[in-house]
C-alpha cells in the first residue's frame, strides 16, 4: 500500500471560520510533509514531522497549526485565513532517512478556496 | 531566492521521440535528487531519484543524470508516450539531517501522438 490519503478533496470556507484537513498513511512512514501549491508554482513546502515531533515551520502564519496525533495521521488546522490562502494543499509522507529512501508519496491534495 | 530551477516552463516532443527536461540548482550541498511526475488535480507522483555520489541513474524509459561541477540534472524519457504528457519538477534534499525539500518550478511536457 503506497497510498496517501487527504480529506477532503474540495474545502471552501469563510474567513471566520475554523476548519481541518486530514492526511492519513500507513506505510510506516516516520516523516509526514504539509505542502502548499498555487496555480502553475511548484509545491511549498509548510510543514515537517518527524516521528511525530514538528521538525520545520517554514515561517508559516499561525492561522495555519499543524497537529500529527500519531504515525499515521496528519493533521492542518486551519482559523481566520485569507483570501490568498486559498490554494491546493498536499501531505506527503517519506521514511526514515536512515532507510537509504528518500522518495516522498503525496496525496491527491484539498483544494481549498476561502471566501 | 529559488535554488532549485527549471528554466524551461514547457516542452513539446513528438510520440516515439526523446524528452529531456533540465534542472538547475545553486546549493552544493544538496545530495540527493528526486523527480516528480503532476497530472492536473492529482499529487505530485515519484519517477527516479539519484544520489549525489551517482552521475546517472536508469529505470525503464526514464534516466536522470547528474552533472555536480555544472550544479545540473536532466530527466531523459525514451521513447516518449503521450501518455507521459504532465507537468514535470525536479526536487532536491539531504540524505541526513533536515527532511527538507526544494521542489523546482516545473516544466510542462506534451507529447503529440
Amino acid at each position: 500500500d503506497t497510498e496517501v490519503t487527504q480529506t477532503p478533496k474540495h474545502l471552501v470556507m469563510g474567513m471566520t471560520n475554523k476548519k481541518s484537513l486530514k492526511c492519513e498513511q500507513h506505510m510506516g512512514h516516520r516523516a509526514m510533509y504539509w505542502y502548499k501549491q498555487k496555480a502553475k508554482k511548484p509545491p511549498e513546502l509548510m510543514f515537517v514531522y518527524s516521528y511525530e515531533k514538528l521538525s520545520i515551520n517554514e515561517s508559516v502564519p499561525s492561522r495555519f497549526s499543524p497537529e500529527c496525533p500519531n504515525s499515521s495521521l496528519l493533521n492542518l488546522h486551519l482559523h481566520a485565513l485569507q483570501p490568498e490562502d486559498s490554494a491546493l494543499y498536499l501531505c506527503a509522507s517519506s521514511q526514515d532517512r536512515g532507510t537509504g529512501r528518500y522518495e516522498q508519496y503525496f496525496g491527491p491534495g484539498t483544494r481549498l478556496t476561502v471566501t | 531566492d529559488q535554488q532549485v530551477k527549471q528554466n524551461s516552463p514547457s516542452l513539446s516532443v513528438q510520440e516515439g521521440r526523446i524528452s529531456i527536461l533540465n534542472c538547475d540548482y545553486t546549493n552544493s550541498m544538496f545530495d540527493y535528487f528526486l523527480w516528480y511526475k503532476k497530472y492536473p488535480a492529482e499529487g505530485p507522483t515519484f519517477l527516479i531519484s539519484i544520489s549525489s555520489i551517482k552521475d546517472k541513474n536508469e529505470d525503464g524509459r526514464f534516466t536522470v543524470f547528474l552533472n555536480k561541477s555544472a550544479k545540473h540534472l536532466s530527466l531523459h524519457i525514451v521513447p516518449s508516450q503521450p501518455g507521459d504528457s504532465a507537468v514535470y519538477f525536479c526536487a532536491a534534499s539531504f540524505t541526513s539531517g533536515t527532511y527538507k525539500y526544494i521542489f523546482g518550478t516545473g516544466t510542462r511536457l506534451k507529447v503529440l501522438a
